[in-house]
């Protein structure tokens, strides 16, 4: 098993649509938690960083759950311009920083 | 901010030469730095974790030898791909966490990426 997976999609969503992405990790002791959005041949961009206690960012919301060991990542009111795929990013390793990506899920918002 | 600079952009070279890839971090001190390897529709995969006066931590199945990682001041590390092989094409790209100690910190910052393709 993958220490951390996701859908990879594609997702082809017209504009305006809430679209939702989830992601799992294996490992129980992770610490930190991310959504990066990577264009193509470009480096990924920190989208948002994800608590506990779930965050909000304008259109972007993020939720934690540690007892089922996923995240989520959920954009409203899609724009042409989320098109791009979203990587989810695990801190598994206390003290050490070790960032392990899950394998990105692709949006594609559709004029 | 944290900005990561990666030079250079495009790497095309011969089989069998040497390709070394430059990573800063301008506006702020990394101790660490990691070094990631991208083949297309792929994701980012961890080749090694770069510290500052000492040697790399190279992960499982990345040969040390052929990937040589230099991090010789707390701004800039250095990834040079040995007698590069066609097998060797990818998008190698390298990041730092943010400074300081609170919450950037725990964030990791990219350089560009380096697009190499070997003929």
């Amino acid at each position: 098993r993958k220490e951390v997976e996701q859908d990879p999609g594609p997702f082809n969503v017209p504009e305006g649509a809430t679209v939702a992405f989830n992601c799992t990790y294996s490992n129980s002791a992770s610490q930190s938690f991310f959504w990066y959005r990577q264009d193509c041949r470009k480096e990924p961009k920190l989208l948002m960083s994800v608590y506990s206690s779930g965050n909000e960012d304008g259109r972007f919301t993020a939720q934690l759950n540690r007892a089922s060991q996923y995240i989520s990542l959920l954009i409203r009111d899609s724009k042409l311009s989320d098109s791009a795929t979203y990587l989810c990013v695990v801190n598994t390793a206390s003290g050490t920083y070790k960032y392990i990506f899950g394998t990105g899920t692709r949006l594609k918002v559709l004029a | 901010g944290a900005v990561v600079s990666q030079h250079p952009s495009r790497v095309i070279c011969k089989s069998g030469t040497s390709v070394k890839i430059e990573c800063r971090s301008l506006d702020f001190q990394a101790t660490t730095m990691f070094w990631y390897r991208q083949f297309p529709k792929q994701s980012l995969m961890l080749m090694a974790t770069s510290n500052e006066g000492s040697k790399a931590t190279y992960e499982q199945g990345v040969e040390k030898d052929k990937f040589l990682i230099n991090h010789a001041s707390l701004t800039l590390s250095t990834l040079t791909v040995t007698s590069a092989h066609p097998e060797d094409s990818s998008f190698y790209i390298c990041s730092a966490r943010g400074p300081g100690q609170g919450k950037l910190n725990e964030k990791l910052f990219f350089g560009s990426g380096t697009q190499l393709s070997v003929l």
